[in-house]
């Protein structure tokens, strides 16, 4: 069974980059699923961040895009998120996921909390 | 950005009733929808996929329906485990969630 887990720094200063790696276990990164990131706040709900795909497209959504860059590394069996002149609007749970193609997000990290403050 | 609005906001019910929970998509998303189920302090879950398949080894309670921009899920009978957020998401142009639907106990 595929596992995911988030792993980073939980607290990032005002303007500096938010970087959060997503380990997976239990099922090759290469096998025909994209990877995404989601973040939620009590305030705006569930967000959709970024995908990527194994052939390397990815997709951001557009309110960040300028902001994030998703990375993948296949070696390792990760993925990556960074979210650069972060705020404290960025402070949220963030979470990894695998999703099917074309399809919804079938698994998920268990999140981790990010905190940005000076 | 196609906004995602469920209805009601809270779902008051009692063991045993039947739940409906409504999605609506402010334009059509085709059936690239999706009902996902949060308990606190847990990652969302993922209940049904494409409108109206369950995911894997989901009870045969849950149901979705629908299409264009309507959206139902509907737990026919619920159990002490079903009370939780429930969230619709669309994934036709981009990704964006509803605002969940707390689904409690009357």
């Amino acid at each position: 069974q595929v596992q995911l887990q988030e792993s980073g720094p939980r607290m990032v200063k005002p303007s500096e980059t938010l970087s959060l790696t997503c380990t997976v276990s239990g099922s090759s990164i290469k096998i025909g699923y994209y990877w995404g990131w989601i973040r939620q706040t009590p305030e705006t709900g569930l967000e959709w961040i970024a995908n990527i795909f194994l052939g390397g497209s990815s997709y951001y959504n557009p309110s960040l895009k300028s902001r994030v860059t998703i990375s993948i590394d296949t070696s390792k069996n990760q993925f990556s998120l960074k979210l650069n002149s972060v705020t404290a609007a960025d402070t949220a749970i963030y979470y990894c996921a695998r999703g099917r193609q074309a399809s919804a997000y079938d698994s998920w990290g268990q999140g981790t909390l990010v905190t940005v403050s000076s | 950005e196609i906004v995602m609005t469920q209805s009601p906001a809270t779902l008051s019910v009692s063991p045993g009733e039947r739940a409906t929970l409504s999605c609506r998509a402010s334009q059509s998303v085709s059936n690239s929808l999706a009902w996902y189920q949060q308990k606190p302090g847990q990652a969302p879950r993922l209940l049904i996929y494409d409108v109206f398949t369950r995911a894997t080894g989901l009870p045969a309670r849950f149901s979705g329906s629908g299409s264009g921009t309507e959206f139902t899920l509907t737990i026919s009978s619920l159990q002490s485990e079903d009370f939780a957020l429930y969230y619709c998401q669309q994934y036709n142009t981009w990704q964006t969630f509803g605002q969940g639907t707390k689904v409690e106990i009357k």
